[in-house]
This record gives structure tokens, sequence and C-alpha cells, in this order.
């Protein structure tokens, strides 16, 4: 059974500060997703990463992929308020009708 | 836009009776699925489809059942309500073509509440 983890599970960051939110995941895979999800709202897609070594970045967002440590990071450099947030990451396996598994989410609270 | 839509937005309902979800999609998408959201659990599948009336189960599936009678809608029943099923549901689409999968399109949600 694949399972997803994330951490932290909640986070607080003064504007302008970096960090990294991580995700691991328990099977190979070469699938990972991150997505966004506002308050009340529903989730959009951020990064689609599908192959080892896959980098994206998008404005101060950078995510990675490392399949032989099974790990993803999302990293946020010199966080501003608009990116307050929770944020999930999410893994496919082949051959299973592109059902993605969810981490948990880390809920990003950027303050002044 | 993926064009797709749930309905309800919101809905009550009081335990035991059953309740219908759907979900409507206007690109002819093959892959549909349901996922509930629930504090501290993220997304978790409950079903899904691959076609007209080829569905199946995903790891929360006790008590909903569905149903794909044309390709744009994917419907979620809850049988018989219980309060541990009220949760925020979301529909998704699968993006891309062939083998190349890049995630889903998400649904706007519904909120149920089971009293």
């Amino acid at each position: 059974e694949l399972k997803v983890e994330q951490n932290p599970l909640f986070l607080s960051m003064q504007e302008g500060k970096n960090y990294t939110i991580y995700c691991n995941y328990s099977t190979t895979s070469d699938r990972l997703y991150w997505y966004r999800q506002d308050p009340g709202k529903s989730l959009e897609s951020l990064f689609v990463l599908l192959s080892n070594g896959a980098v994206k970045q998008e404005g101060r967002l950078m995510a990675s992929l490392d399949t032989k440590a099974r790990l993803s990071t999302l990293h946020i450099t010199a966080a501003v308020h608009d990116l307050s947030a929770t944020y999930f990451c999410a893994v496919g396996l082949a051959g299973t009708a592109s059902k993605l598994t969810f981490g948990t989410g880390t809920r990003l609270q950027v303050t002044l | 836009d993926a064009g797709i839509t749930q309905s309800p937005r919101h809905k009550v309902t009081e335990t035991g009776t059953p309740v219908t979800l759907r979900c409507h999609q206007t690109e002819n998408h093959r892959y549909m699925y349901w996922y509930r959201q629930d504090p501290g659990h993220g997304l978790r599948l409950i079903h899904y489809s691959y076609g007209v009336k080829d569905t199946d189960k995903g790891e929360v599936s006790d008590g909903y059942s569905v149903s794909r009678s044309k390709t744009e809608d994917f419907l979620l029943t809850l049988e018989s309500a219980t309060s541990s099923q009220t949760s925020v549901y979301f529909c998704a689409i699968r993006n891309g073509q062939s083998t190349f999968f890049d995630g889903y399109t998400f649904g706007s949600g519904t909120r149920l509440t089971v009293v």
C-alpha cells in the first residue's frame, strides 16, 4: 500500500524567509504532483514531476523529485503573504488507472 | 478550463437518508474520481471510473456507491448517510492523453453535513 507523508503539517513563517516542505512516499514512483488549496477552495495544480531529478520553478516556489530517495521537496524562497495556503503532494503509480495518493497537506501561514 | 462542475455545492442531510452528489464534465475525459477531504487525512479516494459503466473502489469506499451511465456524469451516492460521512467531497478528472498523465483537475467541491 502506497503511503505519502508530508512534513511539517503546519508551518508558520515570516515574510522574506526561506523554507522547505518535504514529501516522502513508500513505493517506487516517478510521478509526483504538487497542489495548492486556498481556504474553502478547490485544489489547483502547481507542479508535475515525472522523472528522477526533475526540477520545476514558478515564482518563489521550486519543486524537485528524487525517486531513489522517494522524496520530493517544495522550496519556498523569500515567502510573501500570498503564498499562505495548504500544499499537498500526491503520488501516482504506473498501471493504476492514474489514481493519486495524497499526503495529509502542509498548511503554510506567512506572517508579516 | 477543463469544464468540471459539482452539485450541490453545499448540503445538509439527516442521518439515514440517501444522498447523491453529481460531477459533470464537458470535455469527454475518460477517467473520473471521487475523493473526500478531512482534516488530518488529506484527500482519500472513494471510487473512480475509467469509462461508461466501468467503476472501481478506492481506499474508503464503504457506504458509498457510484454510477456512470454517460461519459460526462459521475454520480456518488451515500446509501444511508452517517455522521462520519460529513466531509468535503471533490470530483476530479484526469488530465493528459494516453500514457502522459499530468495530474488532475478538480471540481469546486461539495460540503456535506450529516446531522
